[in-house]
């Protein structure tokens, strides 16, 4: 399963609402991981199921989607946002990650 | 606190061999799915494998560019998981984290991650 992320690279403002979108190639019902990686870090994991917040994780971050479209919502930016995300599924094995989406400061 | 430390990275000549290992902490090893991934320099995260608990019979499942070369095992008494890598390739190269499930629903996602072991591979 191949999963596209729009867009690859975004220029925001502390403050910005940011959305991302993670497509998957078919259905995928709520198998879906959005993980966080600041840069010479390893990948952390945001939220899970498609929906649901890992513990810790601050409430500006959210998710939603089913089957093949998936979005990623950051509602203020903020300094500590600036990262890259990606997002994989988990519904079929091979495990698939999406190509990752560059959040830069403007 | 869960703690995962990879080891055994290095400079290695194609075709050759080489074998990471992941130390745990922290947490009750046997009970829980372990995974490999990598990040070439530069690079998006590529998934390469998992081994599952023993409950699900340490069954294994592999990425495709992987398979048939690269050999995940565990030891519980050590807590300990590994990754042999043969016939290795320069597209291999890459930062190899070790990471533990995250189980919800039945499903399991990458909770926790070690911090890396770079793997190059060149002559």
């Amino acid at each position: 399963i191949q999963l596209t992320q729009s867009p690859s690279f975004l220029s925001a403002s502390v403050g910005d609402r940011v959305t991302i979108t993670c497509r998957a190639s078919q259905g995928i019902s709520s198998y879906l991981a959005w993980y966080q990686q600041e840069p010479g870090k390893a990948p952390k994991l945001l939220i899970y199921a498609a929906s649901t917040l890992q513990s810790g994780v601050p409430s500006r971050f959210s998710g939603s989607g089913s089957g093949t479209e998936f979005t990623l919502t950051i509602s203020s930016l903020q300094p500590e946002d600036f990262a890259t995300y990606y997002c994989q599924q988990l519904n079929t094995y091979p495990l698939t990650f999406g190509g990752g989406t560059k959040v830069e400061i403007k | 606190e869960v703690q995962l430390v990879e080891s055994g990275g290095g400079l290695v000549q194609p075709g050759g061999s080489l074998s990471l290992s992941c130390a745990a902490s922290g947490f009750t090893f046997s009970d829980h799915y372990m995974d490999w991934v990598r990040q070439a320099p530069g690079k998006g995260l590529e998934w390469v494998g998992r081994t599952r608990n023993k409950a699900n019979s340490y069954t294994t499942e592999y990425a495709a560019s992987v398979k048939g070369r690269f050999t995940i095992s565990r030891d519980d008494s050590k807590n300990s998981l590994y990754l042999q890598m043969n016939s290795l390739k320069t597209e291999d190269t890459a930062v190899y984290y070790c990471a533990r499930d995250y189980c919800s629903g039945g499903w399991c996602y990458l909770g926790y991650w070690g911090q890396g072991s770079l793997v190059t591979v060149s002559s």
